[in-house]
């Protein structure tokens, strides 16, 4: 059985432009959760998606990001205009049940 | 709000040795704590969880404890081995009705041959 997978592994833009980055979860997962961590800080939570809908995008840093999961299937995460400060690592997970979460490899995001 | 530390941030060990992974989390009302593990340039693995009713939970030479009156959780590795080198998170869920989970910033454990 596939893991979870991102796309693309690693994204270099320059600070102004548009990233979109995407997110595979195991098929059957309804909940799939985006994670950031920026550099020397923690990961920390920014939405949480069952099926469709958000159920929790109380981590979303500002309305720079947009996290969309049409279909229920794929998810989206894009970011418009970057800045400097958001560069980092995004995680996306899912699960079936809340508590047995499957991570995927992250997405390496700089901002130049 | 939930603050979630680990202490060390790096830690290097001899092969064979057994140590000992701290995280202490601010608020005591927590769902479960987990414990992950990060290989470079990959993503987490869980290791193991522990609901709020336990105290501890092992798996193979890993075993987690919980202690909610004092904040604090502990991993326990036994005979290390330089394949356990990675880096390990702790993780708290304040409740059933989240999936958010709160993440210290990590131990980064090398053990050497």
């Amino acid at each position: 059985e596939a893991g979870v997978t991102q796309f693309p592994s690693h994204s270099v833009i320059e600070k102004g432009q548009t990233v979109t980055l995407r997110c595979d979860p195991i098929s059957g997962h309804d909940n799939l959760y985006w994670y950031r961590r920026v550099m020397g800080k923690e990961i920390k939570f920014l939405l949480h998606f069952v099926k469709e809908s958000k159920q929790d995008e109380s981590g979303m840093p500002n309305n720079r990001f947009l996290a969309e999961r049409t279909g229920g299937t794929y998810s989206t995460l894009k970011v418009q205009p970057a800045e400097l400060e958001d560069s980092g690592v995004y995680f996306c997970a899912s699960s079936q049940d809340r508590d047995t979460l499957f991570f995927g490899p992250g997405t390496r995001l700089t901002v130049l | 709000k939930q603050e979630v530390t680990q202490i060390p941030a790096a830690l290097s060990v001899p092969e064979g040795e057994n140590l000992v992974l701290n995280c202490s989390f601010t608020d005591s009302a927590i769902y479960n704590l987990q414990w992950f593990r990060q290989d470079p340039g990959k993503g987490l693995t869980s290791l193991l969880l522990i609901q709020s009713s336990q105290r501890e939970q092992t798996s193979g030479r890993l075993n987690a404890s919980l202690d909610k009156s004092s904040g604090r959780s502990t991993l326990y590795i036994a005979a290390s081995q330089p394949g356990d080198s990675a880096t390990y998170l702790c993780a708290s869920r304040r409740s059933s009705n989240t999936g958010k989970l709160i993440f210290g910033q990590g131990t980064t454990l090398q053990v050497k041959p």
